[in-house]
């Protein structure tokens, strides 16, 4: 079955510099790799998805690259801020495509 | 913006009892999903919907069943609550019909079971 591995430890990062999450997966490549921000007690919020034949994608300080060789995603946080901790939580389709499943998520902190 | 209604923040319910957890969407989503997140496992899938009075199975059902009579709800039933199913709940949505499946979650139901 399909499984998603992402940093189970905190990641700490100095305000200003870039935060690198990493995603990968197992098995089949899916058609499409997803990227939340949860914040606690909160539901997940989705940030950006990617496709299978997208290299890379962007979205103001968020950038998501995708590599179906080495079955891995990159998220990264330019310029962090305070207000980007949270934590991050990796997400694809599994057997069917309506089927969502999701990583245990990286908890992302950002000191000033 | 979608809205995705979850009925109760809190929960405290007794071993044994039958709980209903509701959910409700305001965009006329096709698909409708229950997960349940606890510390270290991450989100875990218990049931999703794909439409009206449709349901399948996720990762983890043993002990939970679903409903869904209208197209804008799904309940989910713990049919005799137990200690293990102490949890946070989330119900989210998605629009189906082979678009591509962003999620949209409700703020959660934490669920304790003594």
């Amino acid at each position: 079955s399909q499984k998603i591995e992402q940093n189970s430890e905190a990641l700490n990062i100095q305000e200003g510099k870039t935060a690198t999450l990493t995603c990968n997966y197992t098995n089949y490549s899916p058609a499409y790799l997803q990227w939340y921000r949860q914040d606690p007690g909160r539901g997940p919020v989705f940030l950006l998805l990617i496709r299978e034949n997208e290299k890379e994608k962007r979205k103001e300080r968020l950038k998501v690259t995708f590599d179906t060789t080495l079955k891995q995603s990159l998220f990264h946080i330019t310029a962090s801020q305070p207000a980007d901790s949270a934590t991050y939580l990796c997400a694809l389709p599994y057997s069917s495509a309506s089927k969502i499943i999701f990583g245990s998520g990286t908890r992302l902190s950002i000191r000033p | 913006d979608v809205k995705v209604t979850q009925s109760s923040r809190y929960l405290v319910k007794r071993t044994g009892e039958k709980v209903f957890l509701e959910c409700v969407q305001d965009m006329d989503h096709e698909n409708m999903f229950w997960y349940r997140q606890d510390p270290g496992l991450g989100l875990r899938l218990i049931y999703f919907s794909y439409d009206v009075k449709m349901k399948e199975k996720g990762d983890i059902p043993e002990g939970y069943s679903v409903s869904r009579e209208k197209k804008e709800r799904f309940s989910l039933i713990l049919e005799s609550a137990s200690t293990n199913q102490t949890s946070m709940y989330l119900c989210a949505s998605s629009p189906g019909q082979g678009r591509l499946e962003k999620l949209f979650f409700g703020s959660g139901t934490q669920l304790s079971v003594l």
